[in-house]
């Protein structure tokens, strides 16, 4: 089992839908988690972090935590064309320094 | 604020030779670490710095090494470059406390021929 998986996609919506981006973990001990925009040809920006159970919004984005469930979601509503990347999860391992590991991403492609 | 900066932005070498890319982190972070893209394997921890020793590795040979200045500037060298090693290299800087936010430089494109 990965340490971190995500639907690799590519997940389509229409334009000014909700994207509903999913992600899974395995290690009990993770306590931050992050999701990350890519576009094509870029590096990864950071655009959620979230370290608590619940939701936490910033604008059109709203990242979800169950660490019941090891399960961390993005979604994003009114979605726009400008959103279509891959978005990447990530997962901090506290008994390893912080370190980050990032699941293989999934492609979102937003359609006018 | 400035960014996360990387040099050089593109490289092309050939196999067997080296090579050393450069990552200076945002300014009061201490910590820096590194990543190899590639279409196949996503993004893969290479290892990070902190505080100019190295805190944690990756599943890489040792072919591939670092190190940190006293300025939280670091450098990634690879040794004897195989063509496998065409990737994106990524630099991510952080705190290194708290939260572990990283912020990731542009990256260098890697070509081996």
């Amino acid at each position: 089992q990965k340490e971190v998986e995500q639907n690799s996609g590519p997940l389509s919506v229409p334009e000014g839908a909700i994207a509903s981006l999913n992600c899974t973990y395995s290690d009990r001990g993770s306590q931050s988690f992050f999701w990350y925009r890519q576009y094509s040809g870029k590096s990864p920006e950071l655009i959620m972090s979230i370290y608590s159970n619940g939701d936490k919004e910033d604008g059109r984005f709203t990242a979800q935590l169950n660490k019941a469930s090891q399960y961390v979601s993005l979604l994003i509503r009114d979605s726009q064309p400008s959103d279509s990347a891959t978005y990447l999860c990530a997962v901090a391992l506290y008994n390893q320094g912080g370190k980050l590991i990032f699941g293989q991403g999934t492609e979102l492609s937003v359609k006018p | 604020k400035a960014g996360v900066t990387q040099t050089p932005r593109y490289l092309i070498k050939t196999r067997g030779q080296q090579v050393t890319l450069s990552c200076s982190p945002i300014s009061g972070h201490r910590s820096v670490s590194w990543y190899q893209q590639t279409p196949g394997q996503g993004l893969q921890f290479l290892f990070e710095y902190f505080s100019e020793t190295q805190r944690n590795k990756g599943n890489f040979p040792g072919r591939f090494s670092g190190r940190q200045f006293s300025n939280s500037r670091s450098e990634m060298n690879v040794s004897t470059l195989e063509l496998g090693d065409s990737a994106l290299y990524l630099c991510a800087s952080s705190s290194g406390t708290a939260s572990y936010e990283q912020y990731f430089g542009p990256g260098t494109r890697l070509t081996v021929t």
